[in-house]
């Protein structure tokens, strides 16, 4: 079945440092890839998202790129902030053609990301 | 425009006991999804409707979890009766058009469940 893996975490920064968290998929059919953002207290928030190989999403300075011949989807930014310390999780979409995946969402466990001062 | 509301926000009860949660989505949308957040874990679907229908309950462990969306509007998820493995923080999702179109699901805040 579809799953998604992300590094462990936590992960902790000082600020204006690089940030990557690295996501790996398998999926049978032809996956959308997202990265969605929960603050502390918030529900879930879409990042941003690719819906096909070499596709780039991006948003608020984050970045991922859809590799499909590695099966990744790693998340960047050149320079975090204090305000970008949330849970990061990467997820999938699974579309395969004449199926019935219904287009549920699999997630990753979460990394949980804390920039300092 | 307002988001996807839910209630409680937090609920404690002891084991055997049984609970239920609401959930209002964005005016309009038709599909409508409850995930189970276990602590330390990504978001796991539950089940999945289309307007009043279910489109997917394959997750639902449906000897103790049942969900209705009686209007096609909101919906109630049911726990009855808990298990301390039910402790999760358990979410509501909504997206405009149907569950095989690519579009948006927007989330709840969530309603962070412990069992004793």
């Amino acid at each position: 079945g579809d799953s998604v893996t992300q590094m462990e975490g936590p992960v902790t920064l000082s600020e204006e440092a690089f940030l990557t968290i690295n996501c790996t998929y398998t999926a049978t059919g032809y996956p959308s890839l997202f990265w969605y953002v929960q603050y502390p207290g918030e529900g879930l928030q879409l990042l941003l998202k690719a819906t096909k190989a070499d596709d780039k999403g991006s948003n608020k300075g984050f970045e991922a790129t859809y590799r499909k011949e590695t099966t990744s989807f790693h998340l960047e930014k050149g320079s975090v902030q204090v305000s970008d310390s949330a849970v990061y999780f990467c997820a999938l979409r699974d579309w395969r053609a004449g199926g019935t995946s219904y287009g549920k969402l699999t997630f990753g466990q979460g990394t949980i990301l804390t920039v300092h001062p | 425009e307002a988001g996807v509301a839910q209630s409680p926000r937090y609920k404690i009860i002891e084991k055997r006991q049984s609970v239920a949660f609401w959930c209002n989505p964005i005016s309009g949308h038709a599909t409508l999804y409850w995930y189970q957040q276990i602590l330390g874990q990504g978001p796991k679907l539950l089940i999945q409707f289309q307007n009043n229908g279910v489109v997917d309950d394959s997750q639902l462990p449906k000897d103790r979890f049942s969900a209705e969306r009686l209007k096609g509007v909101d919906s109630t998820l049911k726990i009855q009766p808990a298990k301390l493995e039910d402790s999760a923080v358990y979410l509501c999702a909504s997206s405009s058009r149907g569950p095989l179109e690519n579009n948006e699901q927007f989330f709840g805040p969530g309603t962070r469940l412990t069992v004793l």
